[in-house]
């Protein structure tokens, strides 16, 4: 089944220690993206990927870090956590071109 | 910048209504606009793509139409069911950062049986 597999899909923390949300996608597209969610402003991007070794910020990557080593695999990486990082997080992917994308099940990540 | 709006907020409808959820966007230049589905604490389900050269897509009950000079999009669900009950959001593929996706704040629909 083609999919977007996100881990772990629930999270707890406590601030400052360091995690990673995978994100792996079987369908060999090229562009991956982070979106955060949170409620009063909607889904928001964080980074994406346009192919391997190909990263760039969106619209909120403070405290946030990518990698894009394999095509298939896009971790989000929170280095030192903090509690306005609590959210539900979304990895995407798509092909390259004018096609819709893809979305995983989410993770939703508390920090406390 | 792109802003997407979409009204109403949220819905309440008896079963078997046929439903308008609508869907506004301040800038013209996109690359294509994508409705989703998203159940309560669930990832997104894409439900239609439309390119900005298309004027509609059509997937079983559902009907997505766009008018890209107007700034303007509909999701059409004919004969609703409580399996319909989600949220609905737009979502637009903008020109010049087309990795980016900018989304509306969503439709909260209940079907009630």
């Amino acid at each position: 089944e083609a999919q977007v597999t996100q881990n772990p899909r629930y999270l707890i923390t406590v601030t400052g220690k360091k995690l990673t949300v995978t994100c792996s996608q079987n369908m060999n597209h090229e562009y991956m993206s982070w979106y955060r969610q949170d409620p009063g402003l909607g889904l928001r991007q964080i980074y994406y990927s346009m192919n391997v070794e190909v990263t760039d910020k969106g619209d909120v990557p403070e405290g946030y870090k990518v990698s894009r080593k394999e095509k298939r695999n896009f971790p989000l990486i929170l280095e030192s956590p903090s509690p306005n990082q609590t959210s539900l997080y979304f990895c995407a992917s798509r092909r390259e071109g004018f096609y819709g994308y893809t979305f995983g099940s989410g993770t939703r990540l508390t920090v406390v | 910048k792109q802003e997407v709006t979409q009204i109403p907020a949220a819905l309440s409808v008896p079963e078997g209504e046929n439903l308008v959820l609508n869907c506004s966007f301040t800038d013209s230049a996109i690359y294509n606009l994508q409705w989703f589905r998203q159940d309560p604490g669930k990832g997104l389900t894409s439900l239609l793509l439309i390119q900005s050269s298309q004027r509609e897509q059509t997937s079983g009950r559902l009907n997505a139409s766009l008018d890209k000079s107007s700034g303007r999009s509909t999701l059409y669900i004919a004969a609703s069911q409580p399996g319909d009950s989600a949220t609905y959001l737009c979502a637009v593929s903008i020109s010049g950062g087309y990795n980016k996706l900018i989304f509306g704040a969503g439709t909260r629909l209940a079907v009630h049986p």
